[in-house]
C-alpha cells in the first residue's frame, strides 16, 4: 500500500521560518509535490521535486531525499496569509496520478 | 485566462439517487483528473483522462462510480445510487502535458461539495 505522513497541525509565528515534514512509503515515485490549500479553495501548486536536494523559490523552498522517502517544505518570513494546508503529493507513476498525504494546516499567529 | 471551472458549486441530494458533476478543464489542457477529499482527509485519486480515454480507473471506489470525456474537454463524474459515505468535495484538476517536461503542473478547480442526507 501507499502511506504518506505529515504532521496535521502547526502554529507558527508571523516572521519566522517554519518547516513542514513529509514522509512516504510508496510503491513508485515519479516526484514529489507540494501544494497549497486555504480553506474551502482548490489546492495550489508549490513545488516539485524528483532530484535530491533544495528547490528555492522566493519564501518557500522545497527539500527530497529519495533513500530517506523524505521531503519537506519551509517557509520563511511567514505572513498572515500563508496560514492554509500544505499537501505532499507523490507521483507515483509519472501519469500524474498523485497520492496525497492528509495535509498539514498551518496557522499563523501574530 | 479561465481556470478550471466546476458544476455544480454545491449539490445536494437523498440516498439512493444518481447525481453528475461536471468538469471544465482549462482550454487545450489534455489531461484531466477527479479527486475525492473528504472532511480530514487527504486528496483521492479517482480516475485519470488522456484526451478522451482513460488509462488509470484504479481509484474509483465503486462500479457506482463512472466517467466521461467528450471532446477532450468537458468531463462528467456519475455516481449511481448515492451513499451517504459518498459525501465529500469532489475536484477536478486538469493540466497541460508537454512531451519531455519535467513534471506537468495540476491546476485544481474549486470542487464540487455532495452531501448526501
Amino acid at each position: 500500500g501507499q502511506n504518506i505522513d505529515q504532521p496535521t497541525e502547526m502554529t507558527a509565528t508571523e516572521g519566522a521560518i517554519v518547516q513542514i515534514n513529509c514522509t512516504y512509503q510508496t510503491s513508485g515515485f515519479n516526484g514529489l509535490f507540494w501544494y497549497q490549500q486555504h480553506a474551502g479553495e482548490a489546492p495550489t501548486f508549490l513545488s516539485y521535486n524528483v532530484l535530491d536536494g533544495l528547490e528555492e523559490k522566493g519564501r518557500f523552498s522545497s527539500f527530497l531525499s529519495r533513500s530517506k522517502g523524505y521531503s519537506y517544505l519551509l517557509l520563511k518570513e511567514l505572513q498572515m496569509k500563508d496560514s492554509a494546508s500544505y499537501l505532499c503529493a507523490v507521483d507515483l507513476t509519472g501519469a500524474n496520478n498523485l497520492f496525497f498525504g492528509t495535509g498539514t494546516r498551518l496557522t499563523v499567529i501574530p | 485566462g479561465a481556470g478550471v471551472s466546476q458544476s455544480p458549486s454545491n449539490k445536494v441530494t437523498e440516498k439512493g439517487k444518481d447525481v453528475e458533476l461536471r468538469c471544465d478543464p482549462i482550454s487545450g489542457h489534455t489531461a484531466l483528473y477527479w479527486y475525492r477529499q473528504s472532511l480530514g482527509q487527504g486528496l483521492e485519486f479517482l480516475i485519470y483522462f488522456q484526451g478522451n480515454s482513460a488509462p488509470d480507473k484504479s481509484g474509483l471506489p465503486s462500479d457506482r462510480f463512472s466517467a466521461e470525456r467528450t471532446g477532450g474537454s468537458v468531463s462528467t463524474l456519475t455516481i449511481q445510487r448515492t451513499q451517504q459515505e459518498d459525501s465529500a468535495v469532489y475536484l477536478c484538476a486538469s493540466s497541460l502535458v508537454l512531451r519531455g517536461a519535467v513534471y506537468n503542473e495540476q491546476f485544481f478547480g474549486p470542487g464540487t461539495r455532495l452531501t448526501v442526507l
